[in-house]
This record gives structure tokens, C-alpha cells and sequence, in this order.
């Protein structure tokens, strides 16, 4: 298996635009997670879903955010409009949730917002 | 509120010393994980420690885990410099759902 896969691994966009995060998590793996990694704030759950259903979106800073798992081998992060604040690198990870196992993190998407 | 605190933050060694990286929470939870990142990189797994006791070990990396005392520990024993890096406790809510720890960036000095 390719492990978890984001794209793109870097963006850079201006203030005001729309950013779109793509995920595709491990075959087969029923939970995907956002993680924004920041160096202030460290590493924070955004939102988790568990078979493409958004189970805790409390870590959603702002209604600017939206995320969305329209089937189990993809999911999305939006920002809409973005700003400087934003920039961040954004991790997504899946993993099977009946399995004594861990998440595996894809190589993340370094977001630049100026 | 959910507290994961990981001490010490940063960590100088030298090459060849033992230290242990401690990793305290705040909630109930009997699965906790631990993993490395490579600067500009992503997290990868160490360990997956899944009970009361648990103990892993994977060459100079040994985590245990003591969920009543709510404390995990990530022990280096003769530190190479190869094992520079951060490492970060996660604590398991349930269904997979991870809470990481700040992290504790790790140098190990010749």
C-alpha cells in the first residue's frame, strides 16, 4: 500500500482564496483524521471522521473550514477564504478503528497564505 | 479539559546517555501511542502501548505505559545521534481519536 496520500505537498495562495487539501487514506482503513501542525500551537485535531461520517469537528477553527469524506478513499479540508493565520502544515491520517492499531500520517501539505 | 503535557520540551544529549521523556494526561484512556518526526517530515509510529503495564521495545527506545497514574514514559538508552528528533505522546479518547502532547525535541550531541 502507498500509505496515506495528500496533495499538494506545498500551496501558497493569497489572502482571500480558496484552498483545497486532498486526502486519500489506507485501503481498507475506516477512521481519517485532519491534523493542523503548527509551531505555536503544536500539532491540533481538526476533525475526525469514522466511515465517512464527520464524528468531532470541535477543533475546527472557524466556519471557514469545512471538510468532507464523500466516500472512504477520499476526503477534502476547505478553507474558504483564507488567511495568513492559516498557513500551517495540515496532516491527514487514517487508521482502522476495530484494529489495536495506530493512525498513519500522510506526508502532510505545507500551506502558505500571504 | 483535556491536558497531554510531555516533559521536557527540549533535550540536549550526549551520545551515549540514557534519558526518559515522561508523558502525562489528564483523562481516562488505556491506549496510548508514541511517534517520531523528522524535521520537515511527517509522524511516524514507535509504539503502540495498549494496557495497563504495557512495556515495548524497540532498540535503544523502550515506552511503558501506567494509565492509573496516567503517565507514560519514553526511556533512550546510549542515545545515538540518529535518534534526533521530535517525539510526541498521543493519547487514545476512544475510537482512535489522538490527542497529541507538545512534543519533545530531541538533540543528541556527539
Amino acid at each position: 500500500d502507498a500509505g496515506v496520500i495528500q496533495s499538494p505537498r506545498h500551496e501558497v495562495t493569497e489572502m482571500g482564496q480558496e484552498v483545497t487539501l486532498r486526502c486519500k487514506p489506507i485501503s481498507g482503513h475506516n477512521s481519517l483524521f485532519w491534523y493542523r501542525q503548527t509551531m505555536m500551537r503544536g500539532l491540533e485535531l481538526l476533525i475526525y471522521f469514522n466511515n465517512n461520517v464527520p464524528i468531532d469537528d470541535s477543533g475546527m477553527p472557524e466556519d471557514r473550514f469545512s471538510a468532507k469524506m464523500p466516500n472512504a478513499s477520499f476526503s477534502t479540508l476547505k478553507i474558504q477564504p483564507s488567511e495568513p493565520r492559516d498557513s500551517a502544515v495540515y496532516f491527514c491520517a487514517s487508521s482502522l478503528v476495530a484494529g489495536a492499531i495506530e493512525a498513519f500520517f500522510g506526508q502532510g501539505t505545507r500551506l502558505t497564505v500571504v | 479539559e483535556l491536558k497531554v503535557e510531555q516533559n521536557p520540551l527540549f533535550l540536549s544529549m550526549q551520545e551515549g546517555k540514557n534519558y526518559t521523556i515522561y508523558c502525562n494526561y489528564s483523562t481516562t484512556s488505556d491506549r496510548l501511542y508514541w511517534y517520531r518526526q523528522d524535521p520537515g517530515k511527517s509522524l511516524e509510529s514507535l509504539f503502540v502501548l495498549l494496557s495497563n503495564g504495557a512495556v515495548k521495545q524497540e532498540g535503544r527506545l523502550m515506552a511503558s505505559l501506567d494509565t492509573k497514574a496516567r503517565l507514560s514514559t519514553l526511556h533512550i538508552t546510549a542515545a545515538v545521534h540518529d535518534l534526533s528528533a521530535t517525539y510526541f505522546c498521543a493519547v487514545d479518547l476512544g475510537f482512535n481519536d489522538m490527542r497529541f502532547g507538545a512534543g519533545t525535541r530531541l538533540t543528541v550531541k556527539p
